[in-house]
C-alpha cells in the first residue's frame, strides 16, 4: 500500500532560520513526488513534482530533493510570508492518476 | 482566469439533510477530483473522473456520489449526511493524468458542518 509521512507535523522559525521538512514515502513504482503550499483557508497551491532519485528543484527560497526513500523542502532564510502548511503527495504505478497525500507540516516564520 | 470555481464556500447541514456540492473549471482540463480534508489525516480522495460521463472510486467513496455530465462541471453529492462527514472539501482538476507537466490544479474548499 503507498504512503506518505510528513515531519515534523508542526515548526516554527525565526526569519532567517534556515530549515528542512521531511516526506519520506513507499510506493510501487514512483512515476512522481509532488510538493504543494496551503495557505489558511485555500487550496493547496502547486510547487514542484521530482521524477527520479538524486532530482532537484528550486522555486526562490525553496529546494526540493528526492532520495530513493524520502523527499526534502529545503527552505533558505525563511521570511513570514513563506508560513503555511506544505503537503508532500506520491502517485505511484498502481494508483496510476491518483495522488496519495501526507498529512502536512505547518509552518511558522515569526518576525 | 478563475481556474477551479467551488460553490457553496460553507454549508451547514442537519443529519439526513442532501446537498450536492458544485465543482466548475474553465481550463479545459480532462481529469477531476473531490478530496476532504479532515485534521491529522491528509487529502484523502472521494471520487474522480477522468473524462466527461465517467466516474469512479476513490479512497473514501462511502456517503457520497458523484456525476460528470459537462466536462467543465464535478458534482458531488450527499444524500444523507452524517456528522462523520463534516470536513472541507475540496475540489481539483488536471490537463490529463497527473504525472509529467500536469500538476492538480485546487479550488478553495467547500466547508461543511453536519451537526
Amino acid at each position: 500500500e503507498d504512503q506518505v509521512t510528513q515531519s515534523p507535523e508542526a515548526l516554527r522559525l525565526q526569519e532567517g532560520e534556515s530549515s528542512s521538512l521531511n516526506c519520506s514515502y513507499t510506493v510501487s513504482g514512483l512515476r512522481g513526488l509532488f510538493w504543494y503550499r496551503q495557505d489558511p483557508g485555500k487550496g493547496p497551491e502547486f510547487l514542484f513534482t521530482l521524477y527520479s532519485a538524486g532530482e532537484e528543484k528550486e522555486k526562490e527560497r525553496l529546494k526540493a530533493t528526492l532520495t530513493k526513500k524520502e523527499s526534502f523542502l529545503h527552505i533558505t532564510a525563511p521570511k513570514p510570508e513563506d508560513s503555511a502548511t506544505y503537503l508532500c503527495a506520491v502517485q505511484g504505478s498502481s494508483n496510476t492518476g491518483k495522488l496519495i497525500f501526507g498529512q502536512g507540516t505547518t509552518l511558522q516564520v515569526k518576525p | 482566469n478563475a481556474g477551479v470555481t467551488q460553490t457553496p464556500k460553507f454549508r451547514v447541514l442537519k443529519t439526513g439533510q442532501s446537498m450536492t456540492l458544485l465543482c466548475a473549471q474553465d481550463m479545459n482540463h480532462e481529469y477531476m477530483y473531490w478530496y476532504r480534508q479532515d485534521p491529522g489525516m491528509g487529502l484523502r480522495l472521494i471520487h474522480y473522473s477522468v473524462g466527461e460521463g465517467t466516474t469512479a472510486k476513490g479512497e473514501v467513496p462511502d456517503g457520497y456520489n458523484v456525476s460528470r455530465l459537462k466536462k467543465q462541471n464535478f458534482l458531488l453529492g450527499l444524500e444523507s449526511a452524517a456528522p462523520s462527514q463534516t470536513s472541507v472539501y475540496f475540489c481539483a482538476s488536471t490537463r490529463k493524468q497527473t504525472g509529467v507537466n500536469s500538476p492538480l490544479h485546487f479550488g478553495n474548499g467547500t466547508r461543511l458542518t453536519v451537526t
